[in-house]
């Protein structure tokens, strides 16, 4: 099985431009989880979404949105980029929500560069 | 709110040496505990976890961590390391219930000849 695939690997962006990520889970796996991980404040969980629903998300301003299609592929929004959203975008995907005992497995991230 | 703490934030240590890499959680209630593994450029791969049953749980690459609930503690060892083994290491523990990882900060480990 392939694993999660994020793209794109790289991005760079200027203040106060807007960004979209892709994430797409393993195949079968219904839920997707996205994290932020900065050297200053570490691995941060930004929202969860299983079935096109946001189940959970994170202290993060509504600059940060995200969405889930039917396909369980999901994207994630910044819009009016600030210098500190600098960072790591994780995606993570797992079978389905239970009460935490799902492996959550990780693509290999995005790192967007804010100039 | 759940909170990991790992006491250090790098651990430099000799190929075939013992390592043990601490990692403590606050929790009244009962948890689920993971380590992760991150290599320079990559995800994060999962080590192992505890979700309940034995206290002491293994992963297939000799690494082994012992969950202590008295002492709040889910420290991760190996007897005897690689040099493969350098990457940063990611302490983590969800409230039972919900699907968020909340993370330590890290511990990176270093591994010389």
């Amino acid at each position: 099985k392939a694993g999660v695939t994020q793209t794109p690997r790289y991005l760079i962006k200027t203040r106060g431009q807007q960004v979209t990520l892709s994430c797409s889970p393993i195949s079968g796996h219904r839920s997707v989880s996205w994290y932020q991980q900065t050297p200053g404040q570490g691995l941060q969980f930004l929202f969860e979404y299983f079935s096109e629903t946001q189940r959970n998300k994170g202290n993060f301003p509504g600059r940060f949105s995200g969405r889930q299609f039917s396909n369980s592929r999901s994207e994630m929004n910044v819009s009016t980029l600030e210098l500190g959203d600098s960072a790591l975008y994780l995606c993570a995907s797992f079978l389905l929500p239970g009460q935490g005992q799902e492996t959550q497995y990780f693509g290999p991230g995005t790192r967007l560069l804010v100039l | 709110a759940q909170s990991v703490t790992q006491l250090d934030s790098q651990v430099p240590v000799f190929e075939e040496a013992p390592v043990e890499l601490r990692c403590n959680y606050s929790s009244s209630v009962s948890v689920y505990l993971f380590w992760y593994v991150q290599y320079p450029n990559q995800g994060l791969q999962l080590l192992l976890k505890y979700l309940s049953g034995s206290t002491l749980v293994e992963s297939i690459n000799g690494f082994e961590a012992e969950f202590n609930k008295s002492q709040t503690s889910f420290h991760l060892r190996k007897p005897s390391v690689h040099i493969s083994d350098t990457a940063e290491y990611f302490c983590a523990v969800i409230d039972t219930g919900f699907q968020k990882l909340v993370f330590g900060t890290g511990t990176r480990l270093l591994v010389s000849p």
